[in-house]
């Protein structure tokens, strides 16, 4: 089955404690994106990346990292979370020009 | 501005009645339009392309009128299983990246 997988699917952290949440895709895509959605202000882009190796900047990219060492995965990287990365993330992948599929999402709490 | 902008909702109509979403987008050379769909705290999903003609899913119809930016859903014979939060969605001129709206809430009551 063509999925988008993501882990943990729920996580309470708290402040300063290094975090990764995984993500991964079965589709052999090139394009794969990291974004947050937050209550009234949407889908906002975090970082992209267009192939291995091959990574860059969304709309709020500070305080995460990225990586695409293979092109199946896309791990996000949150160094030191604060409290204001309290967010429901989604990772999504896709083929130029072709439809974005997204992961369940990520809940994450830190406090 | 931003890109993508919406009506601001949330709608809330009775079983069987038609709805319609607007949207506008800013980028001029935007090539790519999508309605998705996000039920409470989901994924994301696609509902339907949006071409330049013009084009229909069942109850679902899509418009696109370049010349004004605007982009429009039309839901005809509203169902309860269509409550959601709908999207308007512009891909952006490099191909790859997705420009969203905040979204639009329907709930379509008994």
């Amino acid at each position: 089955e063509a999925q988008v997988t993501q882990n943990p699917r729920y996580l309470i952290t708290v402040t300063g404690k290094k975090l990764t949440v995984t993500c991964s895709q079965n589709m052999n895509h090139e394009y794969m994106s990291w974004y947050r959605q937050d209550p009234g202000l949407g889908l906002r882009q975090i970082y992209y990346s267009m192939n291995v190796e091959v990574t860059d900047k969304g709309d709020v990219p500070e305080g995460y990292k990225v990586s695409r060492k293979e092109k199946r995965n896309f791990p996000l990287i949150l160094e030191s979370p604060s409290p204001n990365q309290t967010s429901l993330y989604f990772c999504a992948s896709s083929v130029r020009g072709e439809t974005q599929y997204f992961g369940p999402g990520t809940r994450l709490l830190v406090l | 501005r931003k890109e993508v902008e919406q009506d601001p909702g949330p709608f809330n109509v009775p079983e069987g009645a038609t709805v319609a979403f607007n949207c506008t987008y800013s980028n001029s050379a935007s090539q790519s339009f999508f309605w998705y769909r996000q039920d409470c705290r989901k994924e994301p999903k696609l509902l339907m392309s949006v071409y330049s003609s013009g084009n229909e899913d069942g109850r679902f119809t899509a418009q696109l009128n370049r010349a004004s930016q605007y982009i429009s859903l039309l839901i005809r014979d509203s169902k309860l299983s269509d409550s959601a939060t709908y999207l308007c969605v512009v891909r952006a001129p490099s191909g790859y990246a997705l420009n969203f709206g905040k979204g639009t809430s329907l709930l379509v009551t008994p």
